[in-house]
This record gives structure tokens, sequence and C-alpha cells, in this order.
């Protein structure tokens, strides 16, 4: 059963350094999402994309996040200059189309840990 | 704006007996409405989803939901809890009439089985 896949799984980086996650989405799936977990609370949803563009965005998606597909593969997210309360799991997930009633599958996560 | 509420932090139950898992929502237009399951150090995994039609929703793992308008909620439910059904569950919406991309989760319930 196809799957989406994130890497890496863990990730430790030093307040104010670039990181970017990777996602690699499921084949024919079309839409691209990601979303935030912060330990404790809610899964909270960052930013969808389609096309080569962003679709919709939420308010914590700020100027310090971007989202790009460089390749007919990977979906990455971009933080560019890392703060503490970043830290929390990135769950990357895809859809076939972008039917309000179209599943989202979701990938493992990346669990980043901002120092 | 759309909401999900899951009242229950934890849902204790013993292994053989039915379980629930309660969620209420909050949405403008037609609810869609998921739930997922979250293993330790998992991804989220899909469970099931009500769209339209037949109020009861059947699952994953002999998972089942019902949908109540009226009660503007969709419990989780199953006849008879296994120790493996122990996790994390979150309830999630959508608008279905133009609503925004991202899912909308509550806060989660963990699900403990006991032997």
């Amino acid at each position: 059963e196809p799957e989406v896949t994130q890497t890496p799984s863990h990730q430790v980086t030093q307040m104010g350094q670039e990181v970017i996650l990777r996602c690699v989405p499921i084949s024919n799936h079309l839409y691209f999402y990601w979303y935030r977990q912060i330990l404790g609370q809610k899964v909270e949803f960052l930013v969808s994309f389609y096309n080569n563009e962003i679709s919709e965005k939420s308010e914590i998606f700020d100027d310090q996040f971007s989202v790009e597909r460089p390749d007919g593969s990977n979906f990455t997210l971009k933080i560019r200059s890392t703060k503490l309360e970043d830290s929390a799991m990135y769950f990357c997930a895809s859809t076939r189309t972008r039917g309000s009633g179209e599943t989202q599958y979701f990938g493992p996560g990346t669990r980043l840990l901002v120092l | 704006a759309q909401s999900v509420a899951q009242p229950e932090d934890q849902v204790n139950v013993a292994e053989g007996n039915p379980l629930t898992v309660k969620c209420t929502y909050s949405v403008s237009g037609n609810p869609y409405l998921f739930w997922y399951v979250q293993y330790p150090n998992r991804g989220l995994q899909f469970l099931l989803k009500y769209i339209t039609g037949d109020n009861l929703v059947k699952g994953s793992y002999g998972f089942e939901a019902e949908f109540n308008k009226s009660q503007t909620s969709f419990h989780l439910k199953k006849p008879s809890a296994l120790v493996s059904d122990s996790a994390l569950y979150f309830c999630a919406v959508r608008d279905g009439q133009g609503g925004a991309d991202g899912l909308t989760f509550g806060k989660g319930t963990h699900l403990i089985i006991q032997p």
C-alpha cells in the first residue's frame, strides 16, 4: 500500500539555524500539506500546496516558513531561522484531489528539536 | 470557524468490553468528519470518515463511528476492545462547503485497554 514518507525522522538543530524537512507524497496525489504537533498539543494545519504554489496557509505559517516541490517527488518545508518554539513533530500529508471529503494520508513525521 | 472537542483526555476500558471515544464538532457548512489513530512514535493513521449517507460508518480494525447531526457528534466505537487498540485517537473536521484545506483536529484522547 502506498505511503507518505518523511526524512529525517529526527532532527536536532541550534536556534537560528535553517532546517529542511522532506516528504515524499503518495505518487498519484496532487495536493500536499504540512501540519505540526507541539508536544502535548493539537495537530495544527500549516500549509497546503498544489500545482507548485501555496493553496492556503494558516497564521502559524509566517515568513520563516517556506515550501516547495523541487523535483517530481519531494515536497519540502524549510524553516529559515529556527526558534525554540518551532520544536514539534512535523507531519506531511497528501490527497489525490482537493475535495473536502478526500482522505489526507499522513507520513510518520519528523521530530524537530531546537536547542 | 470550525472546531472539534474531545472531552476526555483518557478513556480506560477492559479488554473485551465495548469502547467509545467521544467527539463533538462545530462547522458552519456540511461536516466532513474523520478519525485518526496515532501509535507511539508513529504518524497519524486514517481509521474512517463520514462524508454523506449512512450515519454509521465502518472503518479499519473493527472501529465504527456514528454521525449524529442533532447532537453534532461523531463518536468512535468498537464492540470489543483489544489491548492493541491502546493509542491516541484524534477526531478531525473539514467544512464540506468550500471550507479550509486543512483539517481541524481535536486535542486527542488516550485510549488505554487493560488486559
